[in-house]
């Protein structure tokens, strides 16, 4: 079945440690993002890429890094320097830009 | 600068009742794509709908009506005779061309009793 895919469902970390969460489709779809998600908040873009190898900073992007190597993967690293890191990630995908965004089932990260 | 704003934040109806959720977005722009998203408790957003801002003919799936004013700015969602399992957070997103990002709302919780 075609999707996206987001492992690992709930991470923990400690505090001072850089932790990178996976983002795979296999949709073909060119554009991918990554979104932050606070209780009672809508979502807020990290980081998205249009193209392999080519990526653009989001709203948030501050203490976050991406790398798009590969069309179907999307990894996000949070760092130390990410000053409140809990939170639930969520990754998406289109077609191309300003088609809808189909979204994986997010990771839920708990830094303490 | 884009916005979307929603301003109920938490309905609660019984079971068969109908209920709107209301839209409103602010673009500059003269081509933008509005969008409704459904986030039930397994956090999963999934999609429902596209609009783009020239068609502006409501739209019925189901149980389920969008009405797109662009007078008011308006992107409303209707669902008819609900259900349990309409329970969730419902997010209005609109995106345009000036940039490749979706501008989301803070979402609306509905709950949905037996």
């Amino acid at each position: 079945d075609g999707g996206i895919t987001q492992s690992p469902k709930y991470l923990f970390r400690k505090e001072g440690q850089n932790v990178t969460l996976s983002c795979e489709q296999n949709l073909n779809h060119d554009a991918m993002y990554w979104y932050r998600q606070d209780p009672g908040q809508g979502l807020r873009l990290i980081y998205y890429s249009q193209i392999v190898n080519d990526f653009q900073k989001g709203d948030i992007a501050e203490g976050y890094s991406v790398s798009r190597e590969k069309k179907e993967s999307f990894p996000l690293t949070v760092t130390s320097a990410q000053k409140n890191p809990t939170a639930f990630y969520l990754c998406a995908s289109s077609i191309s830009s300003g088609l809808e965004q189909y979204f994986g089932p997010g990771t839920r990260l708990t830094v303490t | 600068a884009q916005k979307v704003t929603q301003a109920q934040t938490e309905i609660s109806v019984v079971e068969k009742e109908d209920v709107t959720l209301d839209c409103v977005y602010e673009t500059r722009d003269t081509t933008y794509y509005l969008f409704w998203y459904k986030q039930p408790p397994s956090g999963e957003l999934v999609f429902l709908i596209r609009r783009n801002s020239f068609d502006e003919q409501n739209e019925i799936s189901g149980r389920y009506s969008w009405n797109f004013q662009k007078s008011t700015s308006s992107f409303n969602f209707t669902i008819t005779a609900s259900q349990v399992v309409d329970s969730a957070v419902y997010f209005c997103a609109l995106h345009t061309g000036a940039n490749s990002k979706l501008t989301f709302g803070k979402g609306i919780t509905l709950s949905v009793r037996p």
